[in-house]
């Protein structure tokens, strides 16, 4: 069966330092990865989805950037993190088909807060 | 441009009675549907989609929801509620055909079961 997982779980970082999150899944192949941001009012904001390894479509402009170094690797980055970007961040994998159907499949989340 | 609401912020059911948490929908097409799950600091669990064909959809447990075209709706169900059933709930809209792999999320719904 397919899993998800995300670390850290929760991580506490000064404001103007870098960030590192990371994603992988297993038990597929050639999935399609997504970034979410929950803020505490509750909403989902896709940041980034990945269709394969290099490819990386933003859906927000921020201060944040992803990379898919290898096929269920997803990675969440930042050069200096803002108090903005605190958040509960989700990541997401889906079966890659032509239609637009498929089911997201999340992880556990990071929860961040930015001191 | 896809999008949902979910009227309510919060539901409150005694335990044994049943539960409907409301959902509606815009799409310029036709839509694909889900319902996820959220516990407390955990991702979403997927609870269920409609994708085409019988406009009642059964899902994980216990859980089903009912597509209406007519009223842009597909409300989640569930005949007899349990207190392990309060979370926060998710309804989330796709449409057919569209370019982009952004799923848009509700804000959410609290459901409460009281005991």
């Amino acid at each position: 069966s397919q899993t998800i997982h995300q670390w850290p779980a929760t991580l506490v970082q000064p404001v103007g330092s870098p960030l590192s999150l990371e994603c992988t899944v297993e038990g597929t192949s050639n999935p399609n990865l997504y970034w979410y941001r929950q803020a505490a009012g509750r909403g989902l904001q896709l940041l980034f989805y990945s269709v394969g390894i290099g490819q990386i479509s933003s859906e927000v402009p921020q201060n944040l950037s992803a990379s898919r170094p290898q096929d269920r690797q997803f990675i969440l980055s930042s050069k200096k993190l803002l108090l903005s970007d605190s958040g509960f961040y989700l990541c997401a994998w889906s079966v890659r088909t032509s239609g637009r159907g498929e089911t997201q499949y999340f992880g556990p989340g990071t929860r961040l807060l930015v001191l | 441009a896809q999008s949902v609401a979910q009227p309510e912020d919060q539901v409150n059911v005694a335990e044994g009675n049943p539960l409907t948490v409301k959902c509606t929908y815009s799409v310029s097409g036709n839509p694909y549907l889900f319902w996820y799950v959220q516990y407390p600091n955990r991702g979403l669990q997927f609870l269920l989609k409609y994708i085409t064909g019988d406009n009642l959809v059964k899902g994980s447990y216990g859980f089903e929801a009912e597509f209406n075209k007519s009223q842009t709706s597909f409300h989640l169900k569930k005949p007899s509620a349990l207190v392990s059933d309060s979370a926060l709930y998710f309804c989330a809209v796709r449409e057919w055909g569209a370019g982009s792999y952004q799923l848009t999320f509700g804000k959410g719904t609290k459901l409460s079961v009281i005991p």
